[in-house]
């Protein structure tokens, strides 16, 4: 039982590549949930799903976009990275709300 | 708009020391109030607490909920170097769509040998 996974664990980008975020779960959760992680601001949720095929905005979407085409994944794109993009990027999932389960986050970096 | 407030920022303790960390909440349809460790990577869940005054304690930790004040406290006994971490608070609102959490921006606990 893995619980939750996201790969990569790290990466560089330079201003304007794209790239894709993967969660994955494997405790059947309907929710999941990607955030960032930046100094001193806590976590902010990007993106959530409510269910397989489904996607809702969170508090700061503008530059990413998300798909929830299986269950058990849950993935995060960048278009074209800024360097404001630049943090660390959790994903999480749940049944119920005060069971969030957090992934080992990604650390991006956008030069 | 919903905010969620820690305090303080960080601060550093002395092993046996005890901290208190604060969390003041200012959200439409309050349902509970979460917080969570942060050591190097993942947040784990430490409590939920969705009733005024009543203390939830594990171990040498424990919690509170004032929700005439809308504030909660984290209190941590006899602190060991294990506790240093960010502690994060979180407030879950009543029929919060998709199930969200709102975070504040967490407290840095360091316990010094």
């Amino acid at each position: 039982n893995a619980g939750v996974t996201q790969t990569p664990k790290f990466r560089v980008l330079k201003t304007g590549q794209s790239m894709t975020l993967l969660c994955a779960q494997d405790m059947n959760h309907e929710y999941m949930y990607w955030y960032r992680q930046d100094p001193g601001m806590g976590l902010r949720l990007i993106h959530y799903s409510v269910g397989e095929g489904t996607t809702a905005k969170g508090e700061v979407p503008d530059g990413y976009n998300v798909s929830r085409l299986k269950k058990q994944n849950f993935l995060l794109g960048l278009e074209s990275a800024a360097p404001s993009q630049t943090s660390v990027y959790f994903c999480a999932s749940s049944s119920r709300p005060y069971e969030q389960y957090f992934g080992p986050g990604t650390r991006l970096t956008v030069t | 708009e919903d905010k969620v407030v820690q305090s303080p920022l960080s601060l550093v303790v002395h092993e046996g020391d005890t901290v208190t960390l604060n969390c003041s909440y200012e959200v439409t349809n309050f349902r509970s109030l979460l917080w969570y460790k942060q050591e190097k990577k993942a947040p784990t869940f430490l409590f939920m607490l969705t009733s005024s005054g009543i203390e939830k304690k594990s171990g040498r930790l424990s919690s509170i909920l004032d929700k005439k004040e809308l504030f909660s406290i984290l209190n941590i006994t006899a602190t060991q170097t294990g506790d240093s971490a960010v502690y994060l608070c979180a407030v879950y609102r009543f029929k919060a769509a998709g199930n969200k959490l709102t975070f504040g921006g967490g407290t840095r606990v360091l316990v010094k040998p």
